[in-house]
């Protein structure tokens, strides 16, 4: 069982250059979550998507743009990728209740806007 | 929004000791989870525990919702026990109703020696 499964793994961009970071998971969760995580920081929420078309703004989604293919797969997109935007992007999922439950999470994109 | 606090935020052990993370939150929450960081940045679901005691092997959690707290024991620490761990919470009434994704603490980065 692959789970939650992020791709790249690292990535280097220059200021201004796009680019879209994808996940996907295979365990038929509804909600699926993009957080960031920098140095000595919890992690924060970017954007989330409780299910199938639907996306909705986090705690940092300025910069951000986010899209719910299907089931499984949702996509952060950098625009115009800045050096405030270098980070450690996690993607998660969870099951469909409320409250949510147990979250699982991808192994994290490495990206650094230089 | 809700204000996840974890202490403390830095502990060195020697193998088989033992240690509390303790995790303050400032309002009622419907939803906690404890997270485990390992050295290569993994993050592991360890415990969905938004009331009461579970305890899986030498880790044992207990969140008392009325007090506004949580706390994870490790028990006979090993050094594959070090890295950061992060309490996270769920507030319904900051969310809107479910699927809204989590608030992190900063995390207790916790080293374990041989």
């Amino acid at each position: 069982n692959a789970g939650v499964t992020q791709t790249p793994k690292f990535q280097v961009l220059k200021t201004g250059q796009s680019m879209t970071l994808q996940c996907a998971q295979d365990m038929n969760h509804n909600s699926m979550y993009w957080y960031r995580q920098d140095p000595g920081m919890g992690l924060r929420l970017i954007y989330y998507s409780a299910s199938e078309g639907t996306t909705d703004k986090g705690e940092v989604p300025n910069g951000y743009n986010v899209s719910r293919l299907n089931k499984r797969e949702f996509s952060l997109r950098l625009e115009s990728a800045a050096p405030s935007q270098t980070s450690v992007y996690f993607c998660a999922s969870s099951e469909p209740r409320v409250p949510l439950g147990p979250q699982h999470f991808g192994d994290g994109t490495r990206l650094s806007i230089l | 929004g809700i204000q996840v606090e974890q202490s403390p935020p830095d502990l060195i052990l020697q193998e088989g000791a033992n240690s509390t993370l303790r995790c303050n939150f400032s309002d009622s929450v419907n939803n906690l989870q404890w997270f485990h960081q390992n050295p290569w940045g993994q993050l592991i679901n360890l415990f969905y525990i938004p009331s009461g005691t579970k305890q899986n092997g030498r880790l044992s959690a207990t969140t008392v919702a009325t007090e506004r707290y949580s706390l994870l024991y490790i028990s006979s620490s090993q050094t594959t026990d070090s890295g950061v761990y992060f309490c996270a919470v769920e507030n319904l009434r900051y969310s809107g109703g479910g699927a809204d994704g989590l608030t992190f603490g900063k995390g207790t980065h916790l080293i374990i020696q041989p």
